[in-house]
């Protein structure tokens, strides 16, 4: 299994922004996969997740509303997007696959830096 | 929502000696099926977390036998038999039982004293 991200991102408050996973060494449709915020020096929140096979989408209470979560399946491609970005909204962005056993997490992404700031 | 606690939060280690962090859920995290989801996570400094141990107490291809993962219901401990060096970095338990999701103890950070 292997999920690789996008690159890193500078962006100013207000603008718009939408990050990648490509995901690969698995059937994409068939398990959950989805994001973890890592704010700066602190530790992990769970931020939601897809079902690429039906687009099925969840999300954490801290983030409904807050971000867009999507999927290709024709890419085998995951997305996190934001439509306003915030200064608090700094913070590394890793894509996770849950494995099909309840809600544990086996892959994780390298990681997406995004920077917000004026 | 299940709240997960970690001790310690710092942990200061010698080489080759053991080591020994806890994991506390606010309710039991025994799934539908019987079985307990229980995950323990490590992330060197500028690194993605790594999973070490899936159901409490399996480890994963690679991780050395020096790490085991042990307990059940709401009381769980990740212990390293003999630290080395490679061992620093914050670790994490995280729950894959309940929703939602991904809940996350505060990481305990192991340093080598």
């Amino acid at each position: 299994v292997q999920l690789v991200q996008s690159g890193a991102e500078v962006k100013k408050p207000g603008e718009s922004l939408k990050i990648s996973c490509k995901a690969s060494g698995y059937s994409f449709p068939s398990f959950w996969i989805g994001w973890v915020r890592q704010l700066p020096g602190k530790g992990l929140e769970w931020m939601g997740i897809i079902y690429p096979g039906d687009s099925d989408t969840r999300y954490g209470p801290t983030f409904q509303g807050q971000v867009t979560i999507s999927a290709d399946k024709s890419i085998s491609t995951a997305y996190l997007q934001w439509s306003s970005l915030k200064a608090s909204d700094t913070a590394i962005y890793y894509c996770i696959k849950h494995t099909g056993s309840a809600w544990e997490i086996d892959s994780w992404g390298q990681g997406t830096l995004v920077t917000v700031s004026s | 929502d299940v709240v997960m606690t970690q001790s310690p939060l710092s942990l200061p280690v010698s080489l080759g000696q053991p080591a020994s962090i806890s994991c506390r859920s606010s309710q039991s995290l025994v799934y539908s099926d019987g079985k307990t989801y229980l995950n323990w996570f490590h992330q060197r400094p500028g690194q993605p977390p790594r999973r070490l141990i899936y159901k409490v107490s399996y480890r994963d291809s690679g991780v050395p036998n020096r790490f085991s993962g042990s307990g059940s219901g709401t009381d769980f401990k990740l212990e390293i038999s003999r630290v080395e060096a490679e061992d620093v970095g914050v670790y994490y338990c995280m729950q894959g039982t309940l929703w939602p999701p991904g809940t996350f103890g505060q990481g305990t950070k192991l340093e080598i004293k």
